[in-house]
């Protein structure tokens, strides 16, 4: 039982290019969470699903894509990146109230 | 912003020494979290309270919540050198499923 997996662990990107960032979980949860963590801001959510094929916009959405084609899968894309996107990448998932973690990715991005 | 606030920032002790952290938050809440978030790692879920609770316990952990104040409190009893690491509240205000909105977190050093 890996819960929570996140890939890549480390990226980095010239600004303009594009990636996709994988998180996948094998607790059969409902929802999954895409958060950028900042120094001194906290966690802030970018986008989250509440169920396979949905998709929703949390705090920070701009710049990112998302897919949920698979229950256990959750996609976070950058088309164009900025180096205001640079951050540490966290995905959770959760069936109603707690939830679990992936250990991030770190993005820079020059 | 709707992100709750922890205070204080950063919290220094002694082995065996109780910490105590709170959170404000300014919204009405379902229930409120408290995750734990070791260097370089993913967050970890330590405890939940509702709100229609005022104190719930989990081994050397205690939570308060006041919903009159808007606040919490995360007291961890006799504290080790194991426990640094930063902390952060999050609630859900009940309207959208599942989401959270955190705190900037509280960073505990526990000195041996």
């Amino acid at each position: 039982n890996a819960g929570v997996t996140q890939t890549p662990k480390f990226r980095v990107l010239k600004t303009g290019q594009s990636m996709t960032l994988l998180c996948a979980q094998d607790m059969n949860h409902e929802y999954m969470y895409w958060y950028r963590q900042d120094p001194g801001m906290g966690l802030r959510l970018i986008h989250y699903s509440v169920g396979e094929g949905t998709t929703a916009k949390g705090e920070v959405p701009d710049g990112y894509n998302v897919s949920r084609l698979k229950k256990q899968n959750f996609l976070l894309g950058l088309e164009s990146a900025a180096p205001s996107q640079t951050s540490v990448y966290f995905c959770a998932s959760s069936r109603r109230d707690e939830q679990y973690f992936g250990p991030g990715t770190r993005l820079t991005v020059t | 912003s709707q992100q709750g606030e922890e205070d204080p920032q950063a919290l220094s002790i002694q082995e065996g020494e109780n910490a105590t952290m709170n959170c404000s938050y300014k919204t009405s809440i379902n229930n409120l979290q408290w995750y734990r978030q070791n260097s370089g790692r993913g967050l970890v879920h330590l405890i939940l309270i509702r709100s229609n609770e005022r104190e719930k316990h989990s081994g050397r952990l205690r939570v308060t919540l006041d919903t009159s104040k808007k606040s919490s409190s995360l007291l961890i009893t006799a504290s080790r050198a194991a426990d640094t690491a930063s902390y952060f509240c999050a609630f859900d205000r009940g309207s959208t499923l599942g989401r959270l909105y955190f705190g900037r977190g509280t960073q505990l050093t526990v000195w041996p």
